[in-house]
């Protein structure tokens, strides 16, 4: 069956450290994955999409990686705030296509 | 900044009614969303839709749910009869093309059906 996995364990992290989050799935083949965070009570805001073709991005502080033969993505926000603190979620669109599966989410605590 | 809007952002209903949930997706997109999110559990997609039909759906979209855009704004979803396990919140998203398939998603709508 099809799964898509992310840290089962909430990550707590000190302020100005790098935190790690790390999404894995099997009996995908996706072109692409994303990333989001969601806050409670509110939608998931996008942040970044990666394709298969790619083995890194980065937007500012945030940086993704890919690896098809794994089948893992790594998201890391580097130099992290309080105000990072947040649930993110990965994305990954079917085979079939325009169908879009999320992860369980990894809650990030920043500490001050 | 355009955003995705969607009313209302709290109902309650009792099981067995009908329940229409909107949502006015950014003006020039044209892919659109529905997803649910149980509380605590993760987000879970409905149904996509496309050129005035779905797109694609999953199991949990059955005969009880439906889909429409009435007009070339609004983008509703209709539960026929709900039941208690309907009750979570419900997410519109929209998205501009298949190019960069970035989806922007509205607050929600907290359906509670007692």
């Amino acid at each position: 069956s099809q799964k898509i996995e992310q840290n089962s364990e909430a990550l707590n992290i000190q302020e100005g450290k790098t935190a790690t989050l790390t999404c894995n799935y099997t009996n995908y083949s996706p072109a692409y994955l994303q990333w989001y965070r969601q806050d409670p009570g509110r939608g998931p805001v996008f942040l970044l999409l990666i394709r298969e073709n790619e083995k890194e991005k980065r937007k500012e502080r945030l940086k993704v990686t890919f690896d098809t033969t794994l089948k893992q993505s790594l998201f890391h926000i580097t130099a992290s705030q309080p105000a990072d603190s947040a649930t993110y979620l990965c994305a990954l669109e079917a085979n079939t296509g325009n169908q879009f599966y999320f992860g369980t989410g990894t809650s990030l605590t920043v500490i001050p | 900044e355009p955003e995705v809007t969607q009313t209302p952002s709290h109902q309650v209903t009792q099981m067995g009614q009908e329940v229409i949930l909107r949502c006015v997706p950014i003006s020039n997109h044209l892919y659109f969303y529905w997803y649910r999110q149980i509380l605590g559990q993760k987000v879970e997609f409905l149904v996509s839709f496309y050129n005035n039909e779905i797109s694609e759906k999953s199991e949990i979209f059955d005969d009880q749910f439906s889909v429409e855009r009435p007009d070339g704004s609004n983008f509703t979803l209709k539960i026929r009869s709900t039941k208690l396990e309907d009750s979570a919140m419900y997410f519109c998203a929209s998205s501009r093309d298949r190019v960069s398939y970035e989806q922007y998603f509205g607050p929600g709508t907290r359906l509670t059906v007692t």
